[in-house]
């Protein structure tokens, strides 16, 4: 009953330095999404996909690349990580939502990366 | 563009008395879905409960209940008989109109509820 994981759970960069952070979902969901978290602003969409091989900009996409090679994986890169993006990330995942289903289980959320850029 | 508030950054409810957070949204669509999510301080997002812009009863899931007021563009969580554990950041959502083959969703900024005893 893995769900969404997220890794890593906690990172700390150096100003300029790049990373990847993973998200791996079991549900066989079709869409996949990338969300920021900062104090006082909710969550903000980066990034999502609709399935394999696609991907979409979400709210505030600058500084971030991703992909979906695989069904299950949805990666989030930071190619020069800045203090701005000094953040918790959290993963989603959706499949095509009937209100029964999301009456039962809403959106499956990761349990969050903390990341600082230092 | 479509907009959650939540106008109550913080929230205190002593144990066992109901509570009710609010959440306005703002759309012009006839479809849409509206979710409450609980953060607790360990940082997970919970989903808690979901009201669709055409169910007819205000949803409901134990100590959890959906005050849904169309009219009012209005989603108010009320939750009964509350417990120490309900201490939480509390995030109203809204399923992007519009959306149905992307799905995404656009959140308020929270209401923090501290429970006292």
């Amino acid at each position: 009953n893995a769900g969404v994981t997220q890794t890593p759970k906690f990172r700390v960069l150096k100003t300029g330095q790049s990373m990847t952070l993973l998200c791996a979902q079991d549900m066989n969901h079709e869409y996949m999404y990338w969300y920021r978290q900062d104090p006082g602003m909710g969550l903000r969409l980066i990034h999502y996909s609709v399935g394999e091989g696609t991907t979409a900009k979400g709210e505030v996409p600058d500084g971030y690349n991703v992909s979906r090679l695989k069904k299950q994986n949805f990666l989030l890169g930071l190619e020069s990580a800045a203090p701005s993006q000094t953040s918790v990330y959290f993963c989603a995942s959706s499949s095509l939502t009937t209100s029964r289903t999301l009456k039962l289980y809403g959106y499956t959320f990761g349990s969050g990366t903390r990341l600082t850029v230092v | 563009a479509q907009k959650i508030t939540q106008t109550q950054p913080g929230m205190f409810v002593q144990e066992k008395e109901a509570v009710t957070l609010d959440c306005t949204y703002d759309t012009s669509d006839q479809s849409y879905g509206l979710f409450w999510y609980k953060q607790p301080s360990s940082g997970e997002m919970i989903f808690l409960i979901y009201q669709g812009s055409y169910d007819e009863q205000n949803a409901t899931e134990g100590r959890y209940s959906l005050n849904f007021q169309k009219a009012r563009k209005s989603a108010n969580l009320v939750i009964s008989a509350s417990q120490l554990g309900d201490s939480a950041m509390y995030f109203c959502a809204m399923r992007e109109p519009g959306s149905y083959n992307t799905d995404k969703l656009i959140f308020g900024t929270g209401t923090r509820l501290q429970v006292f005893p």
